[in-house]
């Protein structure tokens, strides 16, 4: 199994770009996850879905996007980047009645 | 308000030197709390969950213990190889999918 797998590793946007950051699990987990990692801070909650066609907000929803057409797949969307964006983004994806959330390697984005 | 404070903020061992890292929580209800180990440049890794006061778990050199207030991290004789950020978090009673993270302890074990 190869896990928990986000693209790209790294990425620079200007302000106002859009892009999809991509996470993807091989593991058959129904939940997943999106957070971001700021300097000095724990880990916050930005969307999460509980299967295939149903996603909610998480703690710092606001200027994302997510979609789950698939189990495997769970794409995160920014639009219209702004530099609060600038941080790294994990994507976690969890096996139903379990509570060990499995994490990517992450994406460090930074809005210039 | 959940929250979760971790402390100290960076601890520096000598290899061989024991210790532990402290994890604070105020939750509503705590359904479980959670020690992950994240590398330099890498995803959070899953070490330990505890769910209720008085609970203990060891991994190799580690040991999780859990209390009503906050849980501890006892690493014992320390290798450098356990350098590595130490995250603590909660999830709350019907807050099911929520992970509530602390900042995290920046561990170095130097030779």
């Amino acid at each position: 199994n190869a896990g928990v797998t986000q693209t790209p590793k790294f990425r620079i946007l200007k302000i106002g770009q859009s892009m999809t950051l991509q996470c993807a699990q091989d593991m058959n987990h129904n939940y997943m996850y999106w957070y971001r990692q700021d300097p000095g801070m724990g880990l916050k909650l930005i969307y999460y879905s509980v299967g295939a066609g149903i996603t909610d907000k998480g703690e710092v929803p606001n200027g994302y996007n997510v979609s789950r057409s698939t189990t495997e797949d769970f794409p995160l969307r920014l639009e219209l980047a702004a530099p609060s964006q600038t941080s790294v983004y994990f994507c976690a994806s969890r096996r139903t009645g379990t509570d060990e959330q499995f994490f990517g390697p992450g994406t460090r984005l930074t809005v210039l | 308000e959940d929250q979760v404070t971790q402390s100290p903020e960076a601890l520096r061992l000598q290899e061989g030197e024991s210790s532990s890292l402290n994890c604070s929580y105020t939750v509503s209800g705590l359904r479980g709390l959670f020690w992950y180990r994240q590398d330099p440049g890498k995803g959070p890794e899953f070490l330990f969950t505890l769910y209720s006061a008085g609970e203990e778990k060891e991994k190799e050199r580690l040991k999780a213990t859990l209390t009503k207030k906050e849980s501890f991290l006892h690493i014992t004789a320390p290798k450098p190889e356990d350098s590595a950020t130490y995250l603590c978090a909660v999830q709350a009673a019907g807050g099911y999918n929520k992970l509530i993270f602390g900042a995290g302890t920046r561990l170095a074990v130097h030779p």
